[in-house]
């Protein structure tokens, strides 16, 4: 058990550019979760998977951004038309119906 | 009103210091409490997991709840140098659910 794994850690797009981020959770966790984070605050929550099932958006997840996650294990963070206000840290997470969340590392954004 | 406060500070202290860090919360739904510990561009690393009120003890470390003041405590006993980093609590109303994240404090130890 490695830990929480994303992929890339560092991503740099130009404007408009669409981007793929991936989470590799730990293996026995049924949770899986998106944040995003920028600099001086918290993390912010994006969605969560239950297994495969997808069970809460935040309304931060705009129409742009679209998560998944095929057959319960790995997931993938889309983001179309990047905008200079999506450079961020995204950060995934998973957990066991709950108890303790485990975060990876992070994917940094940059869009220029 | 933001859901979670959390002073940012920074907050300097000297090594073996007591330190207090604190956040205040205004959902009175919440169950869970955690705090992390973030350094600088690594992810979060959970440290203390509370359900409801009541103190909890992890070798330097007590987590304690307050939900009738909707408040939440996290004390460090001699502190290191190595424990300067970021600090976020962090709360859910239902176990598995989305975490609410305060701003963060940001502790810095000197030896």
């Amino acid at each position: 058990d490695t830990g929480v794994s994303q992929n890339p850690r560092h991503k740099i797009t130009k404007r408009g550019q669409n981007v793929t981020f991936r989470c590799d959770p730990i293996s026995e966790h049924n949770r899986l979760y998106w944040y995003r984070q920028t600099l001086g605050q918290g993390p912010e929550f994006l969605t969560y998977f239950q297994n495969e099932a997808q069970l809460e958006k935040s309304r931060l997840l705009s129409d742009r951004f679209s998560a998944e996650r095929p057959k319960g294990s790995f997931s993938t963070l889309e983001i179309q038309r990047t905008e200079q206000g999506d450079s961020a840290m995204y950060l995934c997470a998973s957990s066991l119906y709950g108890y303790g969340y485990t975060f990876g590392s992070g994917t940094r954004l940059t869009v220029v | 009103q933001k859901e979670v406060e959390q002073d940012p500070g920074p907050l300097s202290v000297p090594e073996g210091a007591i330190v207090s860090l604190n956040c205040t919360y205004s959902n009175s739904a919440f169950q869970y409490f955690m705090w992390y510990r973030q350094y600088s561009r690594k992810g979060p690393e959970l440290l203390m997991y509370t359900y409801s009120s009541g103190n909890k003890e992890d070798g330097r470390f007590t987590a304690q709840v307050d939900k009738s003041s909707k408040y939440i405590s996290l004390f460090i006993r001699d502190s290191q140098p190595s424990d300067s980093a970021t600090y976020l609590c962090a709360m859910s109303d239902q176990a598995g659910t989305a975490l609410i994240f305060g701003k963060g404090t940001t502790l810095s130890v000197s030896s």
